[in-house]
C-alpha cells in the first residue's frame, strides 16, 4: 500500500510570491491534515480537510489556505510569501475523520528567499 | 490549550536502553502517540497507547503512561545506531482532528 505522497520535494520562492504544495493521501483515507515544521517553532497544526471541506485550522493567517479534491488529494496554498514561511510542510492522512492515527508524508521543504 | 513538553536531547551508548519522556496537559486525550523523524524525512508513526492502558509493548518499544501525572515515556531496548532520530510525543486536541506535538527529543546513539 502506497503511503502519503507530497510534491514537490523542494520549492524555492521569493518573498511575495505564491506557493502551491500538493498531497495525496493513503488510498481509502478521507481526512488530510497539514502541519508546518519551522526551525525553532516545532510542528504546528495548519489545516484539516475532510470530505472536501475545511474542518479546522490552526493559528495561521488567511494567507494559508487550501482545498481538498473529490479524490481526497489536497493542495496547500501560501500567498504573499514571507521569509518566515520557510519550513518543512508535512501532510498527513487518516482513515476516519479525526478519529484515527495520522500517517505522514515525507514533506515539502519550502524556502523563501 | 494543550501543551506537550519533552526534553530536547538524549545520548546513549549502543546496546543500552533509551527512555524518552513527555508530559502533557490535556487529560481528555484517549490516544497518545510517538512519532519518529529521521534526518530529512517525514514523520513515522512508531506506536500509540490508549489512555486506559498503563503499558504497551511492541518488540523493542515499551510505552508507559501515568495518567495521573500526565506523563508518557517511550523506552527503546537495545538501542541501535539506526534508532538515531528525533522522537515526537503527540497528543490529540479538539477531538483528534489535530495533533499537538512536543518539541521533539533528539536521540544520539554512539558506539
Amino acid at each position: 500500500e502506497a503511503g502519503v505522497t507530497q510534491s514537490p520535494t523542494h520549492l524555492i520562492k521569493t518573498r511575495g510570491q505564491q506557493a502551491t504544495l500538493r498531497c495525496s493521501p493513503i488510498s481509502g483515507h478521507t481526512s488530510v491534515y497539514w502541519y508546518q515544521q519551522a526551525l525553532g517553532l516545532g510542528l504546528q497544526f495548519l489545516l484539516w480537510y475532510d470530505e472536501g471541506e475545511e474542518r479546522n485550522r490552526g493559528n495561521f493567517p488567511p494567507r494559508f489556505s487550501g482545498r481538498q479534491f473529490p479524490n481526497y488529494s489536497s493542495e496547500l496554498n501560501v500567498n504573499a510569501l514571507e521569509l518566515e514561511d520557510s519550513a518543512l510542510y508535512l501532510c498527513a492522512s487518516s482513515r476516519l475523520a479525526g478519529l484515527d492515527e495520522q500517517f505522514f508524508g515525507p514533506g515539502t521543504r519550502l524556502t523563501v528567499l | 490549550g494543550e501543551d506537550v513538553e519533552q526534553s530536547l536531547f538524549l545520548s546513549v551508548r549502543e546496546g543500552d536502553s533509551s527512555v524518552i519522556n513527555c508530559t502533557y496537559t490535556d487529560s481528555s486525550s484517549t490516544y497518545l502517540y510517538w512519532y519518529k523523524q529521521e534526518p530529512g524525512a517525514g514523520l513515522q508513526l512508531l506506536t500509540y497507547i490508549f489512555s486506559n492502558m498503563d503499558m504497551k509493548q511492541d518488540q523493542r518499544l515499551t510505552v508507559l503512561l501515568n495518567k495521573k501525572d500526565k506523563h508518557l515515556s517511550l523506552r527503546i531496548a537495545d538501542t541501535q545506531t539506526g534508532d538515531s532520530a528525533i522522537y515526537f510525543c503527540a497528543v490529540p486536541s479538539g477531538g483528534y482532528n489535530k495533533l499537538i506535538f512536543g518539541a521533539g527529543t533528539r536521540l544520539a546513539v554512539h558506539p
